[in-house]
């Protein structure tokens, strides 16, 4: 029971590169989420989703895409990476909404050059 | 706009004391708050919860305190112990303010010193 993985660990991009962050779940949790975690702001929701084939977005979404085609996995897209997008990206899980526990990923750090 | 916030970036306490973490919010739909500890290199984990019908809730040496009329919760670790040196981050939700939109604060680095 691996719990939430995330690929990559580290990445870095040039401005106007994109790329695509996997998450991956085995704990047939319906609900993912995809935070960024900034030096003094906490991390702060970009995109969730409610359940396979379903996305919504969250607190600053815009920079970003994200696809939920199979249940365990939620991606994270960056279409045109800006310098602003350095940040460390957390990927969670939970069974329910948001009163049910989240169970977070290790993070991938991200560095926009 | 930060609508959780935690104002103290670090704290450092000796082991065996008390450890108090404090968390002030601003938007008054949050009926939901909860705790997690991060260790360097690893993601947040859930610490402790308390919905806003209760003032007090305990698990062995975490208790978070809520003050709903101050917009204020803490979180006391009695008594400290080196392995709780992490950061902590507050979080808040509610269900009619968007029941999937959590919002944390920034965080406090603890440092229980042997």
């Amino acid at each position: 029971n691996a719990g939430v993985t995330q690929t990559p660990k580290f990445r870095v991009l040039k401005t106007g590169q994109s790329m695509t962050l996997l998450c991956a779940q085995d704990m047939n949790h319906e609900y993912m989420y995809w935070y960024r975690q900034d030096p003094g702001m906490g991390l702060r929701l970009i995109h969730y989703s409610v359940g396979e084939g379903t996305t919504a977005k969250g607190e600053v979404p815009d920079g970003y895409n994200v696809s939920r085609l199979k249940k365990q996995n939620f991606l994270l897209g960056l279409e045109s990476a800006a310098p602003s997008q350095t940040s460390v990206y957390f990927c969670a899980s939970s069974y329910g909404g948001q009163t049910d526990t989240q169970y977070f990923g290790p993070g991938t750090r991200l560095t926009v050059l | 706009d930060q609508q959780v916030k935690q104002n103290s970036p670090s704290l450092s306490v000796q082991e065996g004391r008390i450890s108090i973490l404090n968390c002030d919010y601003t938007n008054s739909m949050f009926d939901y708050f909860l705790w997690y500890k991060k260790y360097p290199a690893e993601g947040p984990t859930f610490l402790i919860s308390i919905s806003s019908i209760k003032d007090k809730n305990e698990d062995g040496r975490f208790t978070v305190f809520l003050n709903k009329s101050a917009k204020h919760l803490s979180l006391h670790i009695v008594p400290s112990q080196p392995g709780d040196s992490a950061v902590y981050f507050c979080a808040a939700s509610g269900a009619d303010y968007n029941n999937n939109d959590m919002r944390f604060g920034a965080g406090t680095r603890l440092t229980v010193k042997p």
